[in-house]
């Protein structure tokens, strides 16, 4: 069965380091999200791709980055991490541009 | 800017009661999609709506997109315990997408 997959699900890391998280999905869609969760905020778009080399900023961009070097896979990179970025994180795709998302499981990042 | 309000932000209800959570949009939506996401879980989507005074059911569950495109609700009739979680609203505006800050339901048995 197709699938999107998240890891690691739990991250600690401390302030300043760079971290990547892993999202794959074995759909085949064209696009693919990523999301923060926080409480009081609900979930905010961080960044998007809608097909190979496309990437996109979402509402809260800054600080983090994404590449797209093939279909199934979208990583997320925190270049210098903060503790603000504590978060719960989703990834998603989808096949329409706007059509139902399919969410991961989630990543529990913890910057200490 | 637009501006799109969830409400209520909590609901608590008994077993068998019906329960309807609600989004309304400063600007019209060109569509809303709704997500339920469990305690622990991660947002699956429920439904999609598109058209000026769409109605769809599934099962116990009763989506509706105003006529003027600027609010949608989530009806369920008679709550399960299984019906516990938080019911988002979501919808795109100029290439991104947003999400409601969400109504958590707690059913008591």
């Amino acid at each position: 069965d197709a699938e999107i997959t998240q890891s690691p699900r739990h991250k600690i890391t401390e302030t300043g380091r760079q971290v990547t998280l892993a999202c794959h999905q074995t759909w085949n869609h064209n696009n693919m999200f990523w999301y923060r969760q926080d409480l009081g905020h609900g979930l905010r778009l961080i960044h998007y791709s809608y097909g190979v080399q496309d990437t996109n900023k979402g509402e809260v961009s800054d600080g983090y980055s994404v590449s797209r070097s093939n279909t199934e896979d979208l990583p997320l990179t925190l270049e210098s991490a903060a503790s603000s970025q504590t978060s719960v994180y989703f990834c998603a795709s989808s096949d329409g541009r706007v059509g139902e998302q399919y969410f991961g499981p989630g990543t529990r990042l913890t910057v200490t | 800017g637009q501006q799109v309000m969830q409400i209520p932000q909590y609901q608590h209800v008994q077993e068998g009661e019906d329960f309807t959570t609600y989004c309304n949009s400063s600007t019209t939506l060109s569509n809303i999609q709704w997500y339920k996401q469990r305690p622990g879980g991660h947002p699956v989507f429920l439904i999609q709506l598109v058209k000026s005074g769409e109605v769809k059911k599934q099962k116990r569950l009763t989506f509706q997109f105003g006529e003027a495109k600027k609010n949608s609700s989530l009806h369920i009739t008679a709550t399960q315990t299984t019906d516990v979680g938080t019911y988002f609203c979501a919808w795109w505006n100029f290439n991104k997408f947003y999400f409601g800050s969400g109504t958590k339901l707690n059913v008591k048995p």
